[in-house]
Formats: structure tokens, sequence, C-alpha cells
């Protein structure tokens, strides 16, 4: 039971180049979310999913995409990356709505 | 607008004392208060939470107290010991809502 796993674990980007991040759960959670920490602002909702095949936008979506074409997947896309964009990224997964989420490691990406 | 504010960026405690992480929310809509700790390098996870109809919550040495008329929690570690060093997260859900909003994190030092 690996809980919630998120690849890559590092990236180190271009200005205006594209990356997937994917987030996949084995605990066949409802519910997915994306967010993005950065220093001082705590955890910010980025995308979410109450469930295969439907998303929906969080507090700072711009310049993201996302999709969850499998129950277990929550792919956050950036089509052109952007410096403001360098953050370290979580995933997370719930049984419940707004419940106890269960977070991944996170992926630290630096955009150049 | 920060809906919920961890006021205090750092705390740090003597081992075996008492810690005290507060938290204030501005949503009176809130319904479900958490608390999540974090570790360097990892995601945070779950450590306590709280029902907007209950005042207090219990679990070995964390407990959490939620004041719904000052509109304010408090996370109490008692006692203190160095493995709680970490980033306490407090967050907060919306009435039927899908969303928790998380505050920006108070590092807790705990000296040996």
């Amino acid at each position: 039971n690996a809980g919630v796993t998120q690849t890559p674990k590092f990236r180190v980007l271009k200005t205006g180049q594209s990356m997937t991040l994917l987030c996949a759960q084995d605990m066949n959670h409802e519910y997915m979310y994306w967010y993005r920490q950065d220093p001082g602002m705590g955890l910010r909702l980025i995308h979410y999913s109450v469930g295969e095949g439907t998303t929906a936008k969080g507090e700072v979506p711009d310049g993201y995409n996302v999709s969850r074409l499998k129950k277990q997947n929550f792919l956050l896309g950036l089509e052109s990356a952007a410096p403001s964009q360098t953050s370290v990224y979580f995933c997370a997964s719930s049984p419940v709505a707004g419940m106890t989420q269960y977070f991944g490691p996170g992926t630290r990406l630096l955009v150049l | 607008d920060q809906q919920v504010k961890q006021n205090s960026p750092s705390l740090s405690v003597q081992e075996g004392r008492i810690s005290i992480l507060n938290c204030d929310y501005t949503n009176s809509m809130f319904d479900y208060f958490l608390w999540y700790k974090k570790y360097p390098a990892e995601g945070p996870t779950f450590l306590i939470s709280i029902s907007s109809i209950k005042d207090k919550n219990e679990d070995g040495r964390f407990t959490v107290f939620l004041n719904k008329s000052a509109k304010h929690l408090s996370l109490h570690i008692v006692p203190s010991q160095p493995g709680d060093s970490a980033v306490y997260f407090c967050a907060a859900r919306n009435t039927g809502g899908f969303k928790t909003i998380f505050g920006a994190g108070t590092r807790l030092f705990v000296k040996a």
C-alpha cells in the first residue's frame, strides 16, 4: 500500500517549456487535489477533482491544467512554464470532501 | 484575503513543556478544522481535527481547542518532544464544501 505517490520528485524547466506532474493513489479515494506551497503562503489549492472524469478550479488555477481520466490518477500540466511557477507541488486525496487528506511527498519544480 | 491565519511563523519550546500553536479564521461558514504536521522534504500528514459542534478534541499528547465566538483554534502539545519539531498547518473546510483552506504554517522547534 503506497498511499499517494508523485513523479517526478524534482524537475528544472526553462521558461516556456511544458511538463506534466503525475499523482497516483491506491486508496480508492474519490477526491483528489493539487496544491502548491510557497514560503509564507501555506498550501494553496490549484485544482481539485470530486471523481473520475471531473475537475474544478481552486484558488490559483491560472497557468495549470488537470485531468482525471482514471480514478487513481490526477495529472497536473504546465503548458508554458513561468518563473512564478517555481514551487513545491503536493498532491492529496481524501475519501470524503474536505476531511482528512493524504498527501504525496511533493514535487520540487524550478523554472529558470 | 487570508481566511485562515497563523500569525506566528515560528515557536521555540523546551522539551517537556507545553507547545501552543494558534490559528484564527474569518469565515463563519467553516464547519470542520484540521491540523497537519509537515517534516522537511515530506508531504503534510494529518494530526488531529475538530468539528464546529465541539470545543475540544484530544488525542494523546495533542489537544485542539475551538472558540467559535472568537473564530480561534489552538493546538496544545503536552509534553513537547524533539520529534515534534516540524511545521504545523491549520486548515478549515466550508460547510458542504469540497475545498480546504490552509494557513501559512507555524514552525515549531522543540529544544532538548
